[in-house]
Parts: C-alpha cells; structure tokens; sequence
C-alpha cells in the first residue's frame, strides 16, 4: 500500500537551513507537495512539485525529488521563528487523494 | 472570509451520541475530503466526495458518515461517538483545474468524546 515516512523531529538555530526528509512508495505519484500546519491551526499549502521535475524553488524554500530513492526533501534557507511549526509531505495517488507523512516538528531555536 | 470552515471548531461529547461535524466552502471546488489527525499518525482519510452524488470510502471509514448536500457542502457523522474517535478533523476541497491538484484546508474542529 501506499506510505509516507518523515522523521519526527528537527531541531535547528535561528538562520541555519533546515532540510526536512520524506521517503514514498507510489512511483506514480503525479504531485508531491509540503504542507505546513501552525500551531492551532489547518495544514496550509507551502509547495508542490510535479513529479517529471527534479527541483523547484521559490523565495527560501527549495525541494528536490529523486524519483529512482522515491526521496523529497524540503530545504527552508534562513530559517526564522516563525517557520516553527509541523510539516507534512505528501504524495497524489491518483483522483486528488492524498496520503501524508506523519509530519515533522521543526523547532527553530533564536 | 475563509474559503473553507468547519462548525463546530470545538466540541466536547460523551460515549454512545450521535454528531455531526459540518464542512462549508466558497471556492467552488466539486471535490471535498474529511480527514482525522492524531499525534503522530499524521493525516488519515475519512471519506471523500468527487461531487454532488458522489461519495467514497476512505482509509478509515468505519464508524463514519459523510453527506454531500450541495457542491459547497459536506458533512461527517459519527453515529455513536467512541472516545477513539478523539482527534483533530479536517475538511479540505480541491479542483482538477486546481494548480497542483492542491487541496485547501479548513481550520479544523478538535472532537473530544469521554
């Protein structure tokens, strides 16, 4: 069946690169995306990256899949305060369902 | 005003009652998702509803119903609430011509059940 896998937990200082890790099992997965969940409040769509690219960047964030590892990661440049929060990736396994990662905690310490 | 809300956004119930937790939107998506999140279990699929007369299973149905009333609504149901069905319920939408197939999510209404 279908499985996402994301470590729990990042810890990382004010102004450093995050990188948040994801491992899918659906080669046709069409889209993969990030979500980012504050606290108390929905999943909120960070990016998505359709799945015949290898890169995508937009403004501090970039993510790179790997389609041979089934590997996503999300890199956050200059990490701020405010980018605390839980992340999800993602896969599309046909008909706009989802299947999520557990989420990882990305606690950014000033 | 958001796109997508969800009544109640809290609600406390005890063992053995029936609720129903509602689902509205305003971006005239056809597609609409029920989901539940537990710590640590990420997001797991309820049911899901392509349009109008549409409605199908999702990984977690069991003790769940959903009823689609209108493109713009979507409701679940617990029929007997069971304190395992605790947790934090998110509705979402999404579009076929949506970029990226994105879904867009509600806030989320946190369910207690003792």
């Amino acid at each position: 069946g279908e499985d996402v896998e994301q470590s729990l937990f990042l810890s990382v200082r004010e102004g450093d690169s995050s990188v948040i890790n994801c491992t899918y099992t659906d080669s046709s997965s069409t889209y993969l995306y990030w979500y980012k969940q504050e606290p108390g409040a929905g999943l909120q769509l960070l990016t998505y990256i359709f799945s015949n690219m290898d890169m995508k960047q937009d403004q501090r964030l970039t993510v790179l899949l790997n389609k041979k590892d089934k590997h996503l990661s999300l890199r956050i440049a200059d990490t701020q305060t405010g980018d605390s929060a839980i992340y999800f990736c993602a896969e599309s396994i046909g008909g706009n369902k989802l299947v999520f990662g557990a989420g990882t905690i990305l606690r950014v310490k000033s | 005003d958001a796109d997508v809300t969800q009544t109640p956004r809290n609600r406390i119930t005890k063992t053995g009652k029936r609720i129903m937790l509602e689902c509205s939107q305003t971006k005239g998506h056809d597609r609409m998702y029920w989901y539940r999140q537990d710590p640590g279990l990420g997001l797991r699929l309820i049911y899901y509803s392509f349009d109008v007369k549409d409605i199908n299973k999702g990984e977690i149905s069991d003790g769940y119903s959903v009823s689609r009333q209108a493109q713009a609504k979507f409701s679940l149901s617990l029929e007997s609430a069971i304190p395992n069905q605790t947790a934090l319920y998110f509705c979402a939408t999404s579009d076929l011509a949506s970029v990226g197939e994105t879904q867009y999510f509600g806030p989320g209404t946190r369910l207690l059940v003792l």
